[in-house]
């Protein structure tokens, strides 16, 4: 199983990200899947998830109507699309496998997301 | 959101002795469906999160068998039997019984 995010770099307050997260080694259209981000000396903070087809996303409240997860089971591949950044969004944004209410069983090594002027 | 407070926050530990670590929750994390979801994740320094325990006891594959989880309803423990150098590094509790999923400070587990 590999999880590889990219996407990440310094963005100014107010601008936009697309973090990507390219998967193999499992089945992905089968997987619900998730992001959750670990801002520096933090602890982790879930951020989204989304289930085998697309259709249902949650979002957390502090990143809903900014933030949104989508995916694209053809490329294997998971999406964020993040706007309206802050400085408090600064963070490794990890992607991971989402198997069961959370139980998050498979991570890859992040991104960083650095939000500044 | 339903609140996770772990303890210690620090836990220094001679190699070879044991260790625990709680974790307590603001409400019971047994679901409708009779599940209770409690997962403990280890971070070793510079490394990603990695599962070691799902629904508060049930140890996934390639973990050492000196972890152990246990506990019920609000109020939940990891044990390591015999701790050794690789085991240092972070550890968190996280349920994913309510939403939003939540996640404990995390502990901080270092050699004397």
């Amino acid at each position: 199983v590999q999880l590889v995010e990219s996407g990440g770099g310094l963005v100014q307050p107010g601008g936009s990200l697309r973090l990507s997260c390219i998967t193999s080694g499992f089945t992905f259209r089968d997987s619900w899947m998730a992001w959750v981000r670990q801002a520096p000396g933090r602890s982790l903070e879930w951020v989204a998830n989304i289930n085998t087809d697309g259709n249902t996303v949650y979002h957390v409240d502090s990143v809903k109507g900014r933030f949104s997860i989508s995916r694209d089971n053809a490329k294997n591949s998971l999406y964020l699309q993040m706007n309206s950044l802050r400085a408090d969004d600064s963070a490794v944004y990890f992607c991971a496998t989402d198997p069961d209410f959370g139980a998050l069983d498979s991570w890859g090594q992040g991104t960083l997301v650095s939000v500044s002027s | 959101d339903v609140v996770m407070t772990q303890s210690p926050l620090s836990l220094p530990v001679t190699l070879g002795q044991p260790a625990s670590i709680s974790c307590k929750s603001s409400q019971s994390l047994v679901h409708s469906n009779g599940n209770t979801y409690l997962t403990w994740f280890q971070q070793r320094p510079g490394q990603s999160p990695r599962r070691l325990i799902y629904k508060v006891s049930n140890r996934d594959s390639g973990v050492p068998d000196r972890f152990s989880g246990s506990g019920s309803g609000a109020d939940f423990t990891l044990q390591i039997t015999r701790v050794e150098a690789e085991d240092v590094g972070l550890y968190y509790c996280m349920q994913g019984t309510i939403w939003p999923p939540t996640f404990g400070q995390g502990t901080k587990v270092e050699i004397k």
